[in-house]
């Protein structure tokens, strides 16, 4: 079946652009996740939602960057007036509710910003 | 305050050989779930296998274990028999129960020389 799916697979935004980055969750999961990923690291947590809730935002480095879901499917990442330490690739995950909440990621958008 | 300490940034292994990851964790709760992802080079997290905090057996998927050692809270994989294309980075990850937060650590290399 399809997996997780994010677009754009790269972004180049200079410094001071607006960019929105789509997530397309496996069909019926209710657990969606952003992280962030930057070069050489694990992934940091960004912000979670359960169907259209966002439960937990507390990993958003700034104000700057906000999450929606208002469907409880699709997710969108936006990141205001981009700064170059926001250059990291964007991983998205969903996982369904369950005993194992395993999170099934995307490939992530890598965003460069010059 | 670092949750999952992965020490070994790079590791080499023969073909066929088995090798163990490390991966040890920090946390209070008695209750949670540690988690190993391969991260090939195109970039995408694949799950690999889950043991629970309250599980009795080591978790197994495949070539696969996972060495749980609740007292010394570490969760070291051992990929046993090696391919070529076991060649990734891995992620150890543990869930915060009292959250929806997934910690990572920074990953180990792993190079299977033929």
């Amino acid at each position: 079946g399809a997996g997780v799916s994010q677009s754009p697979r790269y972004k180049v935004a200079k410094r001071g652009q607006d960019v929105a980055l789509r997530c397309d969750p496996i069909s019926g999961h209710v657990s969606l996740f952003w992280y962030q990923q930057a070069l050489g690291q694990g992934p940091e947590f960004l912000t979670y939602f359960q169907n259209e809730a966002q439960l937990d935002k507390s990993g958003l480095p700034s104000d700057r960057f906000f999450a929606e879901r208002p469907e409880g499917s699709v997710s969108t990442l936006k990141i205001q007036r981009t700064q170059q330490e926001d250059s990291a690739v964007y991983l998205c995950a969903s996982s369904s509710t369950g005993n194992v909440e395993t999170q099934y990621f995307g490939p992530g958008t890598r965003l460069l910003v010059l | 305050a670092q949750k999952i300490t992965q020490t070994q940034p790079g590791m080499f292994v023969q073909e066929k050989e088995a090798v163990t990851l490390d991966c040890t964790y920090d946390t209070s709760d008695p209750s949670y779930g540690l988690f190993w992802y391969k991260q090939p080079s195109s970039g995408e997290m694949i799950f690999l296998i889950y043991q629970g905090s309250y599980d009795q057996q080591n978790a197994t998927e495949g070539r696969y274990s996972l060495n749980f050692q609740k007292a010394r809270k570490s969760a070291n994989l051992v990929i046993s028999a090696s391919q070529l294309g076991d060649s990734a980075m891995y992620f150890c990850a543990m869930r915060d129960p009292t959250g929806n937060q997934f910690y990572f650590g920074t990953g180990t290399s792993l190079t299977v020389i033929p």
